[in-house]
């Protein structure tokens, strides 16, 4: 069974840096592109970033680009998100999903964690 | 703001079919058959219904099913059932490996 299980959430300042940490189980993580995707609350889901299945390609969306890192341990199977000088919305539950069937569908999530940015 | 246009909600009574859009523009939904469908019921992460424009995973209804038309794509479900009340999001691939949500569309089995 495909397991995906976020932490690190927390509440952080603006202008702080969090990391979060995706640990994925029951499939090949090492031959699998992962995604970020964030719900803020009570509104859609907003794609954050991909990086692909050896780390060697990173893409991130305009609204968080220059200030997140997502980067993975295929040895640890562990995907990760740094997140540096947070802002009020930037504050959501952030899911890390795997991409599944074909050229694009997400087809395993996270129960997500939730970062809350204020002062 | 989302770049892609999805109609705030729709509803039907139980054993009928309703559809989904989802509009974009041909940098994102007209120009690749990359388009996916996802289900979320209150406080549970999305679940995967369509991938690839038309495609359904293993263990999803076919009552579900998708299409694309021009910058345009749908989701019909058919034999409308009380489970099925839950948000639904289209999206889509854009260039230079980026992706968009649509805003979401809320559906309500009356």
């Amino acid at each position: 069974e495909v397991q995906l299980v976020e932490s690190g959430g927390v509440v952080v300042q603006p202008g702080g840096s969090l990391r979060l940490s995706c640990a994925a189980s029951g499939f090949n993580f090492d031959d699998s592109d992962m995604h970020w995707v964030r719900q803020a609350p009570g509104k859609g889901l907003e794609w954050v970033s991909l990086i692909n299945w050896d780390g060697e390609s990173t893409y991130y969306a305009d609204s968080v680009k220059g200030r997140f890192t997502i980067s993975r341990d295929n040895g640890k199977n562990s995907l990760y998100l740094q997140m540096n000088s947070l802002r009020g919305d930037d504050t959501a539950l952030y899911y890390c999903a795997k991409d599944g069937p074909g050229a694009f569908g997400l087809d395993s999530w996270g129960q997500g964690t939730l970062v809350t940015v204020s002062s | 703001q989302s770049a892609l246009t999805q109609p705030a909600s729709v509803s039907g009574s139980p054993g009928q079919s309703i559809t989904i859009s989802c509009t974009g523009t041909s940098s994102d939904i007209g120009g690749y058959n990359y388009v996916s469908w996802y289900q979320q019921h209150p406080g549970k992460a999305p679940k995967l219904m369509i991938y690839d424009v038309s495609h359904r995973p293993s263990g999803v209804s076919n009552r579900f099913s998708g299409s694309k038309s021009a910058n345009t794509a749908s989701l019909t479900i058919s034999g409308l059932q009380a489970e099925d009340e839950a948000d639904y999001y289209c999206s889509s691939y854009r260039s230079s490996n980026t992706y968009v949500f649509g805003p979401g569309t809320k559906v309500t089995v009356l």
